[in-house]
């Protein structure tokens, strides 16, 4: 595998409901990132993790919760989640205090019935 | 407060004309700047990147941007456009941490 892998791609989930999305990165980065992205709306960045440290949490509902055990691997995990969050969430890595050029997962589609 | 703007939401031509993409940004240096495309479902791919140096960057896929300072501007080109270059384009900048803001994206369609 390189680059940056998503699993699952395609998940639907009911509101009551725990999932979790997972997120690898085989580049060597030390800086992760969580962002959403909805139909007609910009790219949100969720969460920033950077050398396996939260150093970002832009006002998520806390029934998002992000987990970085590693620099490689990123999940988060997903309970009680609403219709409206649905969206493409998309993982991306990128080397801290480099270029600032990140490096995109594929995303996984999220459904929440 | 830092910010990235693409005033074009949606843009048509026909396969083999030229393309222009708009991007501007404010920002009180020169930030990094990223142009990024995103076909339907997938994630986003880098198409090119502008540092310092030379301010026209040739990217791959035969698509290429300018960087003017004068304009704070950072505009995508492509002089023959092919039906798969169909997708949505971001623009972004990177500033003096690890993140990037990025523009609301242009959609892109192609005729034949």
């Amino acid at each position: 595998e390189t680059g940056v892998t998503q699993t699952p791609r395609h998940l639907v989930m009911g509101m009551t409901n725990k999932k979790s999305l997972k997120c690898e990165q085989h580049l060597g980065h030390n800086a992760m990132y969580w962002y959403k992205q909805s139909a007609k709306k910009p790219l949100e960045l969720m969460f920033v993790y950077n050398f396996k440290e939260q150093t970002e949490n832009n006002s998520v509902p806390s029934r998002f919760s992000p987990e970085c055990p590693n620099s490689s691997h990123l999940f988060l995990h997903l309970h009680t989640l609403q219709p409206e969050d649905s969206a493409l969430y998309l993982c991306a890595s990128s080397q801290p205090q480099g270029d600032n050029e990140q490096f995109f997962g594929p995303g996984t589609r999220l459904t929440v019935l | 407060a830092q910010s990235v703007t693409q005033p074009d939401i949606h843009i048509t031509v026909s396969e083999g004309a030229s393309l222009e993409l708009r991007c501007n940004y404010s920002y009180g240096a020169t930030p990094y700047l990223f142009w990024y495309v995103q076909s339907p479902g997938q994630g986003l791919q880098l198409l090119l990147k502008y540092f310092s140096g030379d301010t026209l960057v040739q990217g791959i896929k035969g698509f290429e941007a300018e960087f003017k300072r004068s304009q704070s501007s950072f505009n995508l080109r492509k002089p023959s456009v092919h039906w798969s270059d169909a997708a949505e384009y971001f623009c972004a900048v990177g500033l003096n941490t690890d993140k990037l803001i990025f523009g609301t994206g242009t959609r892109l369609q192609v005729f034949p």
